[in-house]
């Protein structure tokens, strides 16, 4: 069975620490991922995509990928309260990559405190 | 990004009666949708995926004929759920798939699904 892992937490950081997210994913065929943000009771909000191997940074968002290692992570530079939520990590259905078909980890749930 | 509209956002309706919801995709078709269901501290659980034109596919333990999916045009999927209980209670999520995207999904707002 396909699976995608994320350690729920929380994972408790202070203000303008690093925080950082990790997330491994059991198929090898995926091609790509994302990763979510979810705010209590709102719906998952896309902040970050990659589908390469190594890294892509996005403001104080960095997202790395390891296709042997099967680990896709998540930084977060300068953490904000307003970063507290939990972040869904996302891998794509082997052969899906023109369907949009997801599988989600259970999400980690991040606190910064100020 | 794109822009997926999600109505209602949130119902209350009495044990037995049917619900509606809408996912609509504003600035792009969508020939695929997908319907997630997320229970209070657990991730999205894919329900369906809803094709234009087609039959929806229904993942493994989701009973079709409770959660009736019908997507009629290129920017309109709908979830109707029959025969509401108590344990259908629960946010319910659509996504739209942009094409030539690589992948990304976009989401509506959810609805808040409360049956008592």
């Amino acid at each position: 069975q396909k699976e995608v892992e994320q350690n729920s937490g929380p994972l408790s950081v202070p203000e303008g620490a690093i925080a950082s997210l990790n997330c491994t994913y059991s198929d090898r065929g995926s091609q790509s991922f994302f990763w979510y943000r979810q705010y209590s009771g709102k719906s998952p909000e896309l902040i970050m995509s990659i589908y390469s191997n190594g890294d892509k940074e996005d403001g104080r968002f960095t997202a790395q990928l390891n296709k042997a290692s099967q680990y896709v992570s998540l930084l977060i530079r300068d953490s904000q309260p307003s970063d507290s939520a939990t972040y869904l990590c996302a891998v794509n259905v082997a052969g899906s990559s023109n369907t949009g078909k997801l599988i989600f980890g259970q999400g980690t749930t991040l606190q910064v405190k100020p | 990004g794109a822009v997926v509209s999600q109505h209602p956002s949130r119902v209350i309706c009495k044990s037995g009666t049917s619900v509606k919801i809408e996912c609509r995709s504003l600035d792009f078709q969508a020939t695929t949708m997908f319907w997630y269901r997320q229970f209070p501290k657990q991730s999205l659980m894919l329900m369906a995926t809803s094709n234009e034109g087609s039959k929806a596919t229904y993942e493994q333990g989701v009973e079709k004929d409770k959660f009736l999916i019908n997507h009629a045009s290129l920017t309109l999927s709908t979830l109707t759920v029959t025969s509401a209980h108590p344990e259908d209670s629960s946010f319910y999520i659509c996504s739209a798939f942009v094409q030539a995207s690589r992948g990304k999904a976009f989401f509506g707002q959810g609805t808040r699904l409360t049956v008592v």
